[in-house]
């Protein structure tokens, strides 16, 4: 019974390099959502999705910013063009689509 | 929209005691609520939730009270414990509405003291 994993737990890009973010989510749950999380600060939204489709990505950055929950494998977020602004934990969480959301350990990034 | 915000940034009982974290939220319409704890380095752990439907819910060692009438919210953690330290989240969902998750409140930092 593994829980939401995600990796790296622990990501340094440089300004201006990409980020590649995965989360598998609890086997069987088909709704993933990502939040950010600045340090001393509560989670924010950024997108939800369900297996291929994009449901709300109303807390994500127009710009840079992408994911992807594909048919086969896990879910992606996706920054382009880092800035040091980005440096942040990043949690996944995932769903049955009701009830409480499982979080995962999440993956600190850092831009240097 | 949602927000969320807490009453108190930092709480620091005495180990033993029981400690009170609140919450408020501002849509009337939330019908879902769920208290979180997050150690340091760590993801968002599931404590207890409850629905609108409901004024009162106990686990283990914690109970969370429902005031919809004053859209308030509250954990109470009784005989607190040295692992009980972490930072508590409320989070509010509207599940007949938007496609969002849950909007989080920043956190109260409960600290045990020995």
């Amino acid at each position: 019974n593994a829980g939401v994993m995600q990796n790296p737990r622990h990501l340094v890009r440089r300004r201006g390099q990409e980020a590649r973010l995965r989360c598998s989510p609890v086997k069987g749950h088909s709704h993933v959502y990502w939040y950010r999380q600045l340090p001393e600060e509560g989670l924010k939204f950024m997108v939800y999705l369900q297996k291929e489709n994009i449901i709300d990505e109303s807390g994500m950055p127009k710009e840079r910013f992408s994911a992807e929950f594909p048919k086969e494998g896990p879910s992606i977020l996706r920054i382009q063009q880092v800035v040091r602004g980005d440096s942040a934990a990043y949690f996944c969480a995932s769903s049955l689509g009701q009830g409480a959301l499982n979080f995962g350990p999440g993956t600190r990034l850092t831009v240097t | 929209g949602e927000s969320v915000g807490l009453h108190l940034p930092t709480l620091s009982v005495q180990e033993g005691d029981n400690s009170i974290i609140n919450c408020a939220y501002s849509n009337s319409a939330s019908d879902y609520f769920i208290w979180y704890k997050q150690e340091s380095g760590k993801g968002p752990q599931f404590i207890i939730d409850i629905r609108s439907n409901m004024d009162k819910r106990q686990g283990q060692r914690v109970t969370v009270l429902l005031n919809k009438t004053v859209k308030h919210l509250s954990l109470q953690i009784a005989a607190t414990q040295p692992g009980d330290s972490a930072v508590y989240f409320c989070a509010v969902m509207y599940s007949g509405g938007g496609a969002d998750g849950l909007t989080f409140g920043k956190g109260t930092h409960l600290i045990i003291q020995p």
